[in-house]
């Protein structure tokens, strides 16, 4: 019974280059979320997505983020350009969606920006 | 712009008393509610969701909703040491049961000392 799975859990970048975050909903789960954590900040919401469809990205920075979801494969958050400001934990959750508005998430990646 | 707010702690209380955290919300339309708990450095962990007015309790857990008041609370009974964590207060921003996003508030520091 796996729970939301993220890669790669830890993920150092130096400015300029691209990060690409994946997460696995769990089991059964069709609702994605992705959510930033900055140091010593609160949990921000960042972008909801389906498969093959993106339902709310108005927590996403409108440059350099982006957010896909595929028909087959993981969920993918891709920075371009990455900075120092972008350090923080990405967080993902899951939902079941029909019925359950519950998300579980899972353990993150740390993102270092140097 | 919808809020969530918590005491920011610490909150310290002796090991086998009871803990009291507390949350209020600015959106009166919201529905879900819930608490995750959230060890340093790693995910944050379902602990209990509540959708009605009233008393929900599960094990040493009780959440309380009041809707009138805007506020949420999450009792914690004979703390331990375990408990020791930032505790999260979310708010679903979805109405009439459809997904959305969670809000979080900043969170509360709970220690609990031996």
């Amino acid at each position: 019974n796996a729970g939301v799975m993220q890669n790669p859990r830890h993920l150092v970048r130096r400015r300029g280059q691209e990060a690409r975050l994946r997460c696995s909903p769990m089991k059964g789960h069709s609702h994605v979320y992705w959510y930033r954590q900055l140091p010593e900040e609160g949990l921000k919401f960042m972008v909801y997505l389906q498969k093959e469809n993106i339902i709310d990205e108005s927590g996403m920075p409108k440059e350099r983020f982006s957010a896909e979801f595929p028909k087959e494969g993981p969920s993918i958050l891709r920075i371009q350009q990455v900075v120092r400001g972008d350090s923080a934990a990405y967080f993902c959750a899951s939902s079941r969606g029909t019925g359950s508005d519950t998300q579980y998430f899972g353990p993150g990646t740390r993102l270092t920006v140097l | 712009q919808k809020e969530v707010e918590q005491n920011s702690g610490p909150l310290s209380v002796p090991e086998g008393a009871i803990a009291s955290l507390n949350c209020t919300y600015s959106d009166r339309g919201s529905q879900s509610f819930f608490w995750y708990r959230q060890y340093s450095g790693k995910s944050p962990e379902l602990i209990m969701f509540i959708y009605s007015n009233g008393d929900k309790e599960d094990g040493r857990f009780t959440a309380q909703l009041n809707k009138a008041s805007q506020y949420v609370s999450l009792l914690i009974r004979d703390s331990q040491p375990s408990d020791s964590a930032t505790y999260l207060c979310a708010v679903n921003s979805g109405y009439g049961g459809s997904q959305g996003n969670l809000i979080f508030g900043k969170g509360t520091k709970l220690s609990v000392k031996p």
